[in-house]
């Protein structure tokens, strides 16, 4: 069990739709990043919010990404007219230690 | 431009030895470094971390050793199990910024021979 709870665990859409995914912090925490895992890679920062504000968005987010923390605490990640390269696993991930983090399980995405 | 390398894809040790994991950097910026383990289908898990002014951190089987002249530190496991069999990732966390985002290397697989 992690401190971070991701829905859903497994999305599969062709390859033009819409998607979303959702990131509940167990505890609060005014920091929340996204990161996106390909196979092979290691864990790249997407972006980071600060409370409800989006403070640095990486290269990475092209412009059909976006995510939303409206209120500070759950947050989205939209990704829009899907492509064969999104598939990934994302991920959220809070503070642990002040220096480090706990991720959720993720979302992995499939785009067929 | 990778600034946390990990050269090796993977690793097979026997099941009571010593599994050493490596991990390089470019950036002497660079405050933290942590190791995180990796099971298919799930995030990663923190596992130990080490403070760049410091050279030896230990917890149990697992002790992170810091050379920063040579920008390398690396994760030794001693005794090795087979439940240590995952995907080792090395991150390293920049200094100063809001951010404090950390940058991860590429992973090593482990697989402990029963």
């Amino acid at each position: 069990d992690t401190g971070v709870s991701q829905d859903p665990r497994h999305k599969i859409t062709k390859r033009g739709q819409n998607v979303t995914f959702r990131c509940d912090p167990i505890s609060e925490h005014n920091r929340l990043y996204w990161y996106r895992q390909t196979l092979g890679q290691g864990p790249e920062f997407l972006t980071y919010f600060q409370n409800e504000a989006q403070l640095e968005k990486s290269r990475l987010l092209s412009d059909r990404f976006s995510a939303e923390r409206p209120k500070g605490s759950f947050s989205t990640l939209e990704i829009q007219r899907t492509e064969q390269g999104d598939s990934a696993m994302y991920l959220c991930a809070t503070p642990i230690l002040n220096y480090g983090y706990t991720f959720g399980s993720g979302t992995r995405l499939t785009v067929v | 431009d990778q600034q946390v390398k990990q050269n090796s894809p993977s690793l097979s040790v026997q099941e009571g030895r010593i599994s050493i994991l490596n991990c390089d950097y470019t950036n002497s910026m660079f405050d933290y470094f942590l190791w995180y383990k990796k099971y298919p289908a799930e995030g990663p898990t923190f596992l130990i971390s080490i403070s760049s002014i410091k050279d030896k951190n230990e917890d149990g089987r697992f002790t992170v050793f810091l050379n920063k002249s040579a920008k390398h530190l690396s994760l030794h496991i001693v005794p090795s199990q087979p439940g240590d069999s995952a995907v080792y990732f090395c991150a390293a966390r920049g200094y100063g910024g809001a951010t404090n985002k950390l940058i991860f290397g590429t992973g090593t697989l482990l697989a402990v021979q029963p």
